[in-house]
């Protein structure tokens, strides 16, 4: 079945970076973008931006453009998503969706916490 | 940014009850909308697309319906599992998601 598998709960101090993974099975990962969204406590889900898995095209939403990187390994079928600088602010359950256009499946989440 | 706004913010029903929820949008997306069922500790699951559509092993008690600015998940018999969050997404112009609708099943 279509699957996506995400690296697991990362814990940070404030000014670090994070990277979560994204392993994709059951169908051609190359063939579907790969979109980041995040969910934060009291706030929306918020999309962060999507990886072309064939060509490694990018775009980024305006909140994070400068502060995260999206990549991809297609010898493994596997994206990453870097976020740099973090703050409390970016403590949150962060996924990552196949774009078909629509979100399907999701990944389990990643959670994500910073701390001072 | 074209903002989402779903009511009510929660409903509690019956099991066998039917259920309406409502996303409205701020400007006209089409039927560019997905609806989404989110349960305790899980990733969301995508349920309708293209605002109509039943995404697929979505069983059919769950339907879409609406176009330009109006939008309604039904579902028409509810079961315990329907329990959740539910959200509605648009793809128009970027990607915006609504606040949600808590369902509580009694």
């Amino acid at each position: 079945q279509v699957q996506l598998v995400q690296s697991g709960a990362d814990v940070k101090k404030t000014g670090a970076s994070v990277t979560v993974s994204c392993k994709g099975s059951g169908y051609p990962f190359s063939d579907y973008y790969i979109w980041w969204l995040r969910q934060a406590p009291g706030q929306r889900l918020e999309w962060m931006g999507w990886i072309n898995p064939k060509t490694g095209g990018t775009n980024y939403a305006g909140s994070f453009a400068g502060r995260v990187t999206m990549t991809r390994d297609t010898s493994i079928n596997t994206a990453y998503m870097e976020l740099t600088s973090v703050t409390s602010d970016d403590t949150a359950i962060y996924y990552c969706a196949r774009g078909t256009p629509w979100f399907d499946p999701w990944g389990q989440g990643t959670l994500v916490s910073v701390s001072t | 940014e074209i903002v989402l706004t779903q009511s009510p913010g929660t409903l509690s029903l019956s099991p066998g009850e039917r259920a309406t929820l409502s996303c409205r949008a701020s400007q006209s997306v089409s039927t560019y909308i997905a609806w989404f069922q989110q349960k305790p500790d899980q990733a969301p699951r995508l349920l309708i697309y293209d605002a109509s559509y039943r995404a697929t092993g979505i069983p059919a008690r769950f339907s879409g319906s609406g176009s330009g600015t109006d939008f309604t998940l039904t579902i028409s018999s509810l079961e315990p599992e329907d329990s959740a969050v539910y959200y509605c997404q648009q793809r128009s112009n970027w990607v915006t998601f609504g606040q949600g609708t808590r369902l509580e099943i009694k």
